[in-house]
């Protein structure tokens, strides 16, 4: 059972255009959640996170926003790049329970037409 | 590099022979992760140590599975009798946890291909 739901599986963006994903969850002793950047073949990468005391966290283009009551999370890609075609994954985490594993969305494979 | 570092990058192996991965995380990080990706999903979580203790293991790991981290530093993760079914990308991760905190970050990972 998956304990964090993204949408959509796949997106498709122009150059300059903002890519939004969306992840939900429903379990909540969560309260850490990371979002994850892989390419082909390599492993995922940190990419930004935020902790529920924070409805906005931004870092440089990326953008995640927060809604403790909907238990919902997403990321926004604005101004997306050609660079930017990844699979970027969601992910939770319950830190203050000393439980330190992450439970991952299934991904989204975002891609940027120049 | 300083990152996590894992090997081999990739592995194929017959149907019911053992494989044996190793990861190097990174070195100040007292907690070590493994994780389990097929294709078009998420990573899913196998295993923790804190240090050399292991202290979570996934239903996903069988007993074919044993995952050690003597001394608390590089672990491995040993698979027996492997089956089609372990093909994937295994991927190691680490973290240090003093910071409340679980910023973990993820090696390039093992892809194994069991034919």
């Amino acid at each position: 059972q998956q304990q964090v739901k993204q949408s959509p599986q796949s997106l498709i963006v122009q150059k300059g255009g903002i890519s939004i994903i969306n992840c939900a969850y429903e379990n909540t002793a969560f309260d850490y959640f990371p979002w994850y950047q892989q390419f082909p073949g390599k492993g995922p990468a940190l990419l930004i996170a935020i902790r529920p005391d924070v409805s906005e966290k931004k870092e440089g283009r990326f953008t995640i926003s927060f809604n403790k009551s909907a238990k919902q999370f997403s990321l926004h890609i604005m101004d997306s790049q050609p660079g930017d075609s990844a699979t970027y994954f969601c992910a939770a985490s319950k830190g203050r329970s000393n439980d330190y594993k992450l439970s991952f969305g299934a991904g989204t494979t975002v891609t940027v037409r120049a | 590099d300083t990152g996590v570092s894992q090997d081999p990058r990739h592995k194929i192996t017959k149907r019911g022979q053992n494989v044996t991965f190793r990861c190097d995380p990174i070195s100040e990080h007292n907690r070590l992760y493994w994780y389990r990706q097929t294709l078009g999903q998420g990573p899913e979580f196998l295993t923790y140590f804190q240090n050399e203790a292991q202290l979570e293991k996934s239903r996903l790991l069988s007993d074919r599975f044993s995952a050690e981290r003597p001394k608390g530093s590089f672990s491995t993760l040993e698979i027996q009798r492997t089956e089609q079914g372990d093909s994937a990308m295994y991927l190691c991760a680490s973290s240090f946890g003093d910071r409340g905190g679980v910023e973990a970050f993820f090696g390039q990972g093992t892809r194994l291909t069991v034919v």
